[in-house]
C-alpha cells in the first residue's frame, strides 16, 4: 500500500462547480499536509499548507484535515477554467531532513469548462 | 515565476549515457531538493541539499548523485541511463533546512532515454 493514495481523475466539472479532490493516507505520523497545484509542463506551486487537523480557507480553496479518518480534502468554490491543472497533495510527519521527507499523491487532474 | 532556474529544459540522450541537470535556487534560499516525477511513480523525493552540504536521501539511485556548489546551484548527475529513468526531474529551494514543507519548484528538465 502506497503512503498516500489519490485518485487520479480525470475530473470534468463546469465553471461555477465546487470541486472537492481527496487523498487518503496510512502513516498516522503525517501532521504536515498540502496541496500543490500544477499546471502542464510547470512545476508543482504550493496552494494551501495545513498543521494537524481541521479547516484552513484561502479565498476559494477550504482545505479539510482529518486526522482519524486518514482523510484530506480540498475544495474549490466557483470554479474558474483557470483552475485547470493537476493538483497533489502532500505530507510529512515533521518540517525537515529525512524525517521530514514529504510524501505526494500521484495528483487528480481538473478541468474546468466554461 | 518560481524563481528557481532548472536547465535544461528538455534533454533526449541515449541509454547508458551520462546527464547532468542543473538548478539555480532563489536568491537568498540555502535548501536544494531534487525530486523525479513519472507517470507511474509521482513525484518522488530523491535528495536535498542545504548550504552544500548533503541533508537527506530519499529514493535515490546509486547511478545518481548530486552536490551543491558554494554559489548555492546544484547538479544532479545521472549516469548509465536506462529506458526507465525518462521523467521530469524538478528541483525546488527554502530558505531553511526544515523548510521542505515551503520550497518553490522550479519548471523541470525533461529526461527522455532512447
Amino acid at each position: 500500500q502506497k503512503e498516500v493514495e489519490q485518485d487520479p481523475g480525470p475530473l470534468s466539472v463546469p465553471e461555477g462547480a465546487i470541486v472537492s479532490l481527496n487523498c487518503t493516507y496510512s502513516n498516522s505520523a503525517f501532521q504536515y499536509f498540502m496541496w500543490y497545484r500544477q499546471y502542464s509542463r510547470k512545476g508543482p506551486e504550493l496552494l494551501m499548507y495545513t498543521y494537524s487537523s481541521g479547516n484552513k480557507e484561502d479565498g476559494r480553496f477550504t482545505a479539510q484535515v482529518d486526522k482519524s479518518s486518514k482523510y484530506i480534502s480540498l475544495f474549490i468554490r466557483d470554479s474558474q477554467p483557470s483552475d485547470s491543472a493537476t493538483y497533489l497533495c502532500a505530507m510529512s510527519a515533521r518540517r525537515g531532513s529525512t524525517l521530514g521527507r514529504l510524501y505526494f499523491g500521484r495528483g487528480t487532474q481538473l478541468t474546468v469548462w466554461p | 515565476d518560481s524563481g528557481v532556474t532548472q536547465t535544461p529544459k528538455h534533454l533526449i540522450t541515449a541509454t547508458g549515457q551520462r546527464v547532468t541537470l542543473r538548478c539555480s535556487p532563489r536568491s537568498g534560499d540555502l535548501s536544494v531538493y531534487w525530486y523525479q516525477q513519472s507517470l507511474d511513480q509521482g513525484l518522488q523525493f530523491l535528495i536535498q541539499y542545504y548550504n552544500g552540504e548533503e541533508r537527506a536521501k530519499g529514493n535515490i539511485l546509486e547511478r545518481f548523485s548530486a552536490q551543491q556548489f558554494p554559489d548555492l546551484h546544484s547538479e544532479l548527475n545521472l549516469s548509465s541511463l536506462e529506458l526507465g529513468d525518462s521523467a521530469l526531474y524538478f528541483c525546488a529551494s527554502s530558505v531553511g533546512a526544515r523548510d521542505n514543507t515551503e520550497a518553490f519548484f522550479g519548471q523541470g528538465t525533461r529526461l527522455t532515454v532512447v
